[in-house]
């Protein structure tokens, strides 16, 4: 079935750093992809998306573009605040099948110092 | 976006009793609401996926007898964990979607403990 594998965590970065996070996927057809960030005590919220190849999806100086001759998703950003600390979820879902659920990598959690 | 509430956001219970969480879509009608659980540290796990007005979907091994969903409108769905064990405790946390959206809609989510 599909899946989402994302790079173990934690990520732990100073100030103004810049952050990588690998997510690479399976599936057999054409997925949306997302990224979603959990702060603490906190939902889930969307952060990015990408809905076709080569898409890039872009949000508060986050970016990921949608790779599928690497089947990957990977999350970036130039510079890291300390706000940006929280859980970072990769998950796909085949939109073109209404209602159905996402499917989630195991979250990489970032803690950004000053 | 539209907004997904959850309602308790924190509830305590004594192993045996039944808790109800509910989940509200506010301004628009959610034909299909999932359900998804949490555990400390880990990601999340699909539970069910309700459609309103037909009997939920569960996932293999959830058992539908313990985590009764109810998806009686288009704007509320209701998950109830009937005779709560200590193992239940977890992070609960629905999210919705239409038609109109290509995008889940997440709740704040439900911390159960139970004692």
């Amino acid at each position: 079935g599909d899946s989402v594998t994302q790079m173990e965590g934690p990520v732990t970065l100073s100030e103004e750093a810049f952050l990588t996070i690998n997510c690479t996927y399976t599936a057999t057809g054409y997925p949306s992809l997302f990224w979603y960030v959990q702060y603490p005590g906190e939902g889930l919220q969307l952060l990015l998306k990408a809905t076709k190849a080569d898409d890039k999806g872009s949000n508060k100086g986050f970016e990921a573009t949608y790779r599928k001759e690497t089947t990957s998703f990977h999350l970036e950003k130039g510079s890291v605040q300390v706000s940006d600390s929280a859980v970072y979820f990769c998950a796909l879902s085949d939109l073109a099948q209404a209602g159905t659920a996402l499917i989630f990598g195991k979250g990489t959690t970032l803690s950004v110092s000053s | 976006g539209a907004v997904v509430s959850q309602h308790p956001s924190r509830v305590i219970c004594k192993s045996g009793t039944s808790v109800k969480i509910e989940c509200r879509s506010l301004d628009f009608q959610a034909t299909t609401m999932f359900w998804y659980r949490q555990f400390p540290k880990q990601s999340l796990m699909l539970m069910a996926t309700s459609n309103e007005g037909s009997k939920a979907t569960y996932e293999q091994g959830v058992e539908k007898d313990k985590f009764l969903i109810n998806h009686a409108s288009l704007t509320l769905s209701t998950l109830t964990v009937t005779s709560a064990h200590p193992e239940d405790s977890s992070f609960y946390i629905c999210s919705a979607t239409s038609g109109r959206y290509n995008e889940q809609f997440f709740g704040p989510g439900t911390r159960l403990t139970v004692l």
